[in-house]
């Protein structure tokens, strides 16, 4: 499994866009880039994923350049509720995949 | 939007008892795992379940632990006898088969904390 590597954390001000890089200098042909967020005392919650160039919804944008040994996620106009852990994952297309998750980026949005 | 469901939502048991934890998958998912977050710590992978058999388990999943789906609809992990450190959230998730190419999101469940005393 590709490892990633992430910001232990970030602060932001209530309004700004947030910007959490990920490495994964090893990812491999079949893996997608997944994130996810999670609010204390709950479950991860999936936010978005891709495989490479540009992908938006109605949370978030994640970029990927050609290479994909990185990606960035994209937070636009963060509010105080935005204050959690993102975790960027790499997953194996297809079939299932245990999901492991490493220390995550932990985002404090100031108001 | 269908969702993971887990119950109880917090379980206090005593050192030696069995537990069981709940979980209802989403519904036309056929891949279900459990994962468990000491406090402060990382989400750790302890199992995955497919087509009514174990397809992988983690070192922590040990004899101790053991996982069912008894009907259609429920999926559960069991602690036959728990220790001070199982004491931790339980985190259920669920996928869809995908064909290959395609991915495999896992949606989580909103966890049960476990509390050995």
């Amino acid at each position: 499994l590709a490892k990633t590597t992430q910001p232990i954390s970030m602060d932001s001000y209530e309004g700004q866009e947030v910007n959490i890089t990920c490495s994964h200098n090893n990812i491999a042909t079949n893996d997608y880039i997944t994130w996810y967020q999670q609010f204390p005392s709950q479950g991860p919650r999936f936010i978005i994923q891709g495989y490479k160039t540009k992908v938006t919804n109605e949370v978030a944008s994640l970029f990927i350049p050609a290479d994909r040994k990185s990606s960035t996620l994209s937070l636009p106009r963060v509010s105080l509720s935005d204050t959690a852990v993102y975790y960027c994952l790499v997953v194996l297309s297809g079939g299932y995949q245990k999901v492991t998750f490493g220390t995550g980026t932990k985002l404090q949005v100031i108001p | 939007e269908p969702e993971v469901t887990q119950t109880p939502s917090h379980q206090v048991t005593q050192m030696g008892q069995e537990v069981i934890l709940r979980c209802v998958p989403i519904s036309n998912h056929l891949y279900f795992y459990w994962y468990r977050q000491i406090l402060g710590q990382k989400v750790e992978f302890l199992v995955s379940f497919y087509n009514n058999e174990i397809s992988e388990k983690s070192e922590i999943f040990d004899d101790q632990f053991s996982v069912e789906r008894p009907d259609g609809s429920n999926f559960t992990l069991k602690i036959r006898s728990t220790k001070l450190e199982d004491s931790a959230m339980y985190f259920c998730a669920s996928s869809e088969a995908l064909r290959s190419g395609k991915t495999d999101t896992q949606y989580f469940g909103p966890g049960t904390r476990l509390t050995v005393l």
